[in-house]
């Protein structure tokens, strides 16, 4: 199975607290694995991809092979990181993408 | 640059009706892809375009038909709604593999009464 899990629906943190979105996968072999991000009353647009081992927005995402997992952190949250957050994962097809069903996240101040 | 649009925003139809949501993007781009976002169920592929003149199914195609009508443009079909397909329906396109970035339409909602 080539899935994706996001085990939190809804996260609320405060402002300058540190955040972390749960992602774990299922894939045999070596993942390709993203975060998307949908702002309100955006499209939802790529926040960044584990190949490309970036910081985005003060966010970073490491993969764990030996958990299986790709979280996203980020030391100190802002308000304006209050968005719906997808972990993706790209299937053996090498085009389609598996996302999990979501995490929303709220910084509150 | 426009990026990808989509037409129309909202729509409403009833159980047996058909419609075609349009797709076009103007980043030169081989690969479309039109997704379903429901509540609690995140986006979930129905199909997909690897370059023109190809189709494959997603996750959840049954019940849609697609069309690559060119390079620009990816229509999505659904020949007798359901109350099940009421969602929002995204497309996306990138350039080249699912590995590159896909950019994503502003999405249309449907609902099927």
């Amino acid at each position: 199975a080539q899935r994706v899990t996001q085990p939190e629906k809804l996260l609320s943190v405060f402002k300058g607290a540190p955040v972390e979105l749960k992602c774990n996968y299922s894939y045999s072999g070596s993942p390709e694995l993203f975060w998307y991000v949908q702002y309100s009353r955006q499209r939802l647009q790529l926040l960044l991809r584990h190949i490309s081992r970036e910081s985005i927005k003060g966010f970073t995402a490491d993969l764990n092979k030996g958990e299986t997992s790709f979280h996203l952190k980020k030391p100190f949250a802002q308000e304006e990181d209050s968005a719906m957050y997808y972990c993706a994962l790209l299937t053996n097809s090498g085009y389609a993408l598996n996302f999990g069903k979501g995490t929303s996240l709220l910084v509150t101040p | 640059n426009a990026g990808v649009t989509q037409t129309p925003k909202f729509q409403v139809l009833k159980t047996g009706q058909s419609m075609t949501l349009q797709c076009a993007q103007d980043m030169n781009h081989n690969s479309m892809y039109w997704y379903r976002q429901d509540p609690g169920m995140g986006l979930r592929l129905i199909y997909y375009s690897a370059s023109e003149g190809t189709t494959d199914k997603g996750e959840v195609p049954n019940g849609y038909n697609v069309s690559r009508l060119n390079k620009r443009e990816f229509s999505l079909r659904l020949e007798s709604a359901a109350p099940s397909q009421t969602s929002v329906y995204f497309c996306a396109s990138s350039d080249g593999t699912g590995v590159n970035e896909q950019f994503f339409g502003p999405g249309t909602r449907l609902t099927v009464l």
